[in-house]
């Protein structure tokens, strides 16, 4: 069966320093992987999406980064966090076909003080 | 500009009332998810419609995507406190899976 796993859960850190968060997706190969960043209230909000190794698409301006070292690992970086990065970053993938589902990871509350 | 919009942005009910949310795209839609949420956690995945007219139920949750494929709606019958949550639905714009969501409807069933 196809699982998303993706840490830490919880994470707090101080403005200016990294962030690494990490998602890898198990039972399925070259999945579509997405990161979404979610504000309290609010919506999801697509950071970036990959369709395969090394391939990486940005849908907004900031302050982050995301690679694809590996078929189904998924990473999302920064090099100096920000306050407004503050928020629940979720990791997801869809399985292609006719009826394409999104499947979601459990998330990382990330707390930027 | 927010590519789905979704109303009502929070909703109250008693408990054993019907309510509806729905969601508009100004997009027509290759097809249209419906999730459930409590923040800070993950989303638990209810429905999927890719057909125009389309209806699908799970328990006593039933979801319609218009005939364009513009519009949908998320109907709970006789709602319980177990319904609460934070219900979200994704756009999805081709079979790839790239998806835009709204920003939810946070819905309280009180007992």
């Amino acid at each position: 069966s196809q699982t998303i796993h993706q840490w830490p859960a919880t994470l707090v850190q101080p403005v200016g320093s990294p962030l690494s968060l990490e998602c890898t997706v198990e039972g399925t190969s070259n999945p579509n992987l997405y990161w979404y960043r979610q504000a309290a209230g609010r919506g999801l909000q697509l950071l970036f999406y990959s369709v395969g190794i090394g391939q990486i698409s940005s849908e907004v301006p900031q302050n982050l980064s995301a690679s694809r070292p590996q078929d189904r690992q998924f990473i999302l970086s920064s090099k100096k966090l920000l306050l407004s990065d503050s928020g629940f970053y979720l990791c997801a993938w869809v399985r292609r076909g006719d009826h394409p589902e999104l499947f979601f990871g459990s998330g990382t509350q990330l707390s930027v003080l | 500009s927010q590519e789905l919009e979704q109303s009502p942005q929070s909703l109250i009910v008693q408990e054993g009332k019907n309510l509806t949310i729905n969601c508009t795209s100004s997009k027509t839609l290759y097809g249209l998810y419906w999730y459930k949420q409590k923040y800070g956690e993950g989303l638990i995945f209810l429905m999927m419609l890719q057909k125009g007219g389309e209806e699908k139920s799970h328990e006593k949750i039933t979801a319609k995507l218009d005939e364009k494929k513009q519009q949908s709606s998320l109907h709970i019958t006789a709602s319980q406190p177990s319904h609460a949550g934070i219900y979200l639905c994704g756009g999805l714009k081709t079979n790839a899976g790239k998806s835009t969501f709204g920003d939810g409807t946070t819905l309280t069933v009180k007992p």
